[in-house]
């Protein structure tokens, strides 16, 4: 069982569109982080969202935690191809700032 | 050095030999992880450090798997009698090893991938 769903799990499409994906769980986070994944490199922390109902706005990428603190999605305004990668969420459940939950990811390929 | 370094970043072995793959976490970060990720998927926890604690081994997949971490800084992954189903990435992370609040935030280091044959 997987505690934490991304969906989709693959995305292609072109530059300048527009995409959201997702990371959704049955489970309260006490917070959550979203990374990239290049290949050949490790993950790096895009953002973390600890308030339900929080949008944190990074240029072009738009992050919101559910208002119950189970589910966030991640918006990017006009794909660029430096956008391709791996996007993972990973949460933390209460009392447990360490051990993240992780989820499978979702493989985004941006084509010019 | 800035980041997490991982020795070797690749590797490839014969089914049912021994490997050890290395960590040098961020100085400073009490907080060390190792992860393994197959091809394009997510993170599969194996074992955490933190201080001078006993790790958190709960991850590990059989008895194969060990680490250890000398010093509380360098650390060392390995794993015996290797399969094929061992091939993967395996991933470090540091932390600051922050208790309570927010995420301990946890950077990664380039990975070393294993390669099994």
């Amino acid at each position: 069982t997987q505690l934490l769903e991304q969906s989709p799990q693959f995305l292609s499409i072109q530059e300048g569109e527009n995409l959201t994906v997702y990371c959704n769980s049955s489970s309260v986070f006490s917070s959550l982080q979203w990374y990239r994944q290049e290949p050949g490199e490790g993950p790096v922390l895009l953002v973390t969202v600890v308030t339900g109902g929080e949008v944190k706005k990074l240029k072009r990428l738009t992050f919101q935690f559910g208002d119950a603190r189970k589910d966030s999605s991640l918006h990017i305004t006009a794909a660029q191809t430096g956008d391709t990668g791996l996007y993972l969420c990973a949460g933390a459940y209460a009392g447990n700032n360490r051990k993240l939950i992780w989820g499978l990811g979702t493989s985004l390929a941006v084509n010019p | 050095g800035a980041g997490v370094s991982q020795s070797p970043s690749n590797k490839v072995t014969e089914k049912g030999k021994d490997v050890e793959l290395r960590c040098d976490p961020i100085s400073g970060h009490t907080a060390l992880y190792w992860y393994r990720q197959s091809l394009g998927q997510g993170l599969e926890f194996l074992i955490y450090f933190q201080g001078n604690s006993a790790p958190d081994k709960s991850g590990l997949p059989s008895d194969r798997f060990s680490a250890e971490r000398t010093g509380g800084s360098v650390s060392t992954l390995t794993i015996q009698r290797t399969q094929q189903e061992d091939s993967a990435v395996y991933l470090c992370a540091s932390s600051l090893g922050l208790a309570g609040g927010i995420i301990d935030t946890q950077y990664f280091g380039p990975g070393t991938r294993l390669t099994v044959l």
